[in-house]
This record gives structure tokens, C-alpha cells and sequence, in this order.
């Protein structure tokens, strides 16, 4: 069955602090990675697609990487506004054309 | 971008009735829909996966005759809550897939349905 399963459930950081989101991933043939933001009472909003091992996309201050079993969001100098649930999703073979999400990470910023 | 709307973003009906929203792709055209059902702090669970023209798939353990999809055209997909009852209450979020974009996936900004 596929999975995806995210770490950590909650993230507490100072404003400037780096850190890492986890999304680990098992699945029959991985056809994309996807990296949403979702704030409260809204949809997630699309951060970005990765498709093949040892690939890596950024936008602002953060960063996402893949490896064939989990992939890393990392969070460079955050700031209040980056507090979000971070969801991690995958597109598998087996699962037709839906995403199958993780249970995500909630990020909590303080200045 | 891609855009997807869905309305209403919230809603309050009584123990019985019936709720319709819809979910709109503004400018992309999109054969495959989504349908999630996320409740609080808890992750989007696929409901049901619709195609234009042709019947809903549904997830198991979802009601096909409670969870009444429609996607008539290729911007327009609704989803119909039936006789609903307070276990109803929840977030429903849409997804439009874009044929355009390589796996390209846009979210709904959600609907609050509360059930009294």
C-alpha cells in the first residue's frame, strides 16, 4: 500500500532559525513528489514538483530535495509569514491520477 | 497560473437537506477532477475522482449515493451532499488537474460545510 508519512507533526522555530521537514514515502513507482503550503480555513497552495532522485527545486527560502525513499523541505532563516501545515504528497502508479498526501507539518514561526 | 474557484467557501444547512458546491478550473480545462474531505489537523483524504463526462470513481468507504458528483463539462465538477447530518460537518477541498502542465495540480481554497 502506498504511504506517505511526514515528521515532524509540529515545529516550533525562532525567526531566522534553518531547519528541515520530512516526508518519507513508500510507494509502487514514484511519478512526482509535490510540496504544498496550506494555511488555515484555505486550499494548499502548490510549492513545487520533483521526479527523480537527487533532484532539487527552490523558491525563496526554501529549499526541496528528493532521494528515492523521503524528501527534505528546508527552511532557510524562516520568518512569521512561513508559518503554514506544509503537506507532502505523491503521485503513484498504482494510485491513477490522484495524489495521495501526508498528514503534513505544522510550522509555527516566531519573531 | 493555473486557477481553480470553488464556492461557496462556507456554508451552514440543517440536518436533512441538501448542499451543492462547485468547483471551477477559470482557465484551464480539466478532464480529471478531485474531490478531499480533510478534518481538523488531520490530512486531505480522497473522496472520489470524477472525469468530464463519465461517472465518479469513488474511494472506498465513500457513499455514492450521499457524495453525488458531477462534472458535466470541462471546467465544472459539483459535489452534492445529500440528506446531511451533522458527521457531515467538515472541510471539502477540490482539485483540478491540469493537461496542460506536466501533473500539474491546483487546489480549491475550500468549503466549510457545518451541519445543525
Amino acid at each position: 500500500e502506498d504511504q506517505v508519512t511526514q515528521s515532524p507533526e509540529a515545529l516550533r522555530l525562532q525567526e531566522g532559525e534553518s531547519s528541515s521537514l520530512n516526508c518519507s514515502y513508500t510507494v509502487s513507482g514514484l511519478r512526482g513528489l509535490f510540496w504544498y503550503r496550506q494555511d488555515p480555513g484555505k486550499g494548499p497552495e502548490f510549492l513545487f514538483t520533483l521526479y527523480s532522485a537527487g533532484e532539487e527545486k527552490e523558491k525563496e527560502r526554501l529549499k526541496a530535495t528528493l532521494t528515492k525513499k523521503e524528501s527534505f523541505l528546508h527552511i532557510t532563516a524562516p520568518k512569521p509569514e512561513d508559518s503554514a501545515t506544509y503537506l507532502c504528497a505523491v503521485l503513484a502508479n498504482q494510485a491513477g491520477t490522484a495524489l495521495i498526501f501526508g498528514k503534513g507539518t505544522t510550522l509555527s514561526v516566531s519573531s | 497560473g493555473a486557477v481553480v474557484s470553488q464556492h461557496p467557501s462556507r456554508v451552514i444547512c440543517k440536518s436533512g437537506t441538501s448542499v451543492k458546491i462547485e468547483c471551477r478550473s477559470l482557465d484551464f480545462q480539466a478532464t480529471t477532477m478531485f474531490w478531499y474531505r480533510q478534518f481538523p489537523k488531520q490530512s486531505l483524504m480522497l473522496m472520489a475522482t470524477s472525469n468530464e463526462g463519465s461517472k465518479a470513481t469513488y474511494e472506498q468507504g465513500v457513499e455514492k449515493d450521499k457524495f453525488l458528483i458531477n462534472h458535466a463539462s470541462l471546467t465544472l465538477s459539483t459535489l452534492t451532499v445529500t440528506s446531511a447530518h451533522p458527521e457531515d460537518s467538515s472541510f471539502y477541498i477540490c482539485s483540478a488537474r491540469d493537461q496542460g502542465r506536466n501533473y500539474g495540480y491546483t487546489f480549491g481554497s475550500g468549503t466549510r460545510l457545518t451541519v445543525v
